[in-house]
């Protein structure tokens, strides 16, 4: 099946802990975004990547760091000094594009930092 | 940062109902608009990717309308089922950009009653 994978699907951590978000996917897409939700507000862009060893800060990145040394993979890393860290994280890719692409998701890694 | 808008913002119907929805958007530089539809518990589905004035698109019960002109798109579901029941999200490109960067709205809670 292709698709995307994200993991755990919960995480709980202390406040002070990094904390890695996996996200994998095997449709052979170039280009795959994080974003992140919260109640009451649209999904809003952390990072995203359009090719291996390549990525971009989009709105939210401060407190936030990625990689992408697989084509595959482009997992999250929550940082101590992002000031809000509990919410929904969900990972998408496309096709590389100009916009016209869809985008996949997958099904999400609800954070809890307490 | 744009400023997207989804109304209603959540919406009730009886089985068998049509309905609609709106997004608006800035009309100004203008790139690509994506429909995403997120039942509970799944991942995001798009639904739709329109990029032209005047553009319609349908799969099964659902269709949408563009109007780049005047910035919105309406998304209709005709003979609602309570399979449709989710969250509608629409979501401009960051214009002019290739980078598929979206910028999503809040959404439109549609719930089905049987």
């Amino acid at each position: 099946d292709g698709g995307i994978t994200q993991s755990p699907k919960y995480l709980f951590r202390k406040e002070g802990q990094n904390v890695t978000l996996s996200c994998e996917q095997n449709l052979n897409h170039d280009a795959m975004y994080w974003y992140r939700q919260d109640p009451g507000q649209g999904l809003r862009l952390i990072y995203y990547s359009q090719i291996v060893n390549d990525f971009q800060k989009g709105d939210i990145a401060e407190g936030y760091s990625v990689s992408r040394e697989k084509k595959e993979s482009f997992p999250l890393t929550v940082t101590s000094a992002q000031k809000n860290p509990t919410a929904f994280y969900l990972c998408a890719s496309s096709m590389q594009g100009a916009g016209t692409y869809e985008q996949y998701f997958g099904p999400g890694t609800r954070l809890t930092v307490t | 940062i744009l400023n997207v808008e989804q109304s209603p913002q959540s919406l009730h119907v009886q089985e068998g109902d049509s309905t609609n929805f709106t997004c608006s958007f800035p009309s100004s530089n203008f790139y690509a608009l994506h429909w995403h539809r997120w039942e509970t518990a799944k991942s995001p589905e798009a639904l739709f990717v329109m990029t032209l004035n005047g553009d319609e698109k349908k799969k099964g019960r659902i269709s949408a309308t563009l109007n780049t002109k005047e910035g919105y798109s309406y998304l209709y579901i005709k003979g609602s089922q309570p399979e449709d029941s989710a969250t509608y999200l629409c979501a401009p490109t960051n214009y002019g950009g290739a980078t598929n960067k979206l910028i999503f709205g809040t959404g439109t809670l549609l719930a089905v009653q049987p």
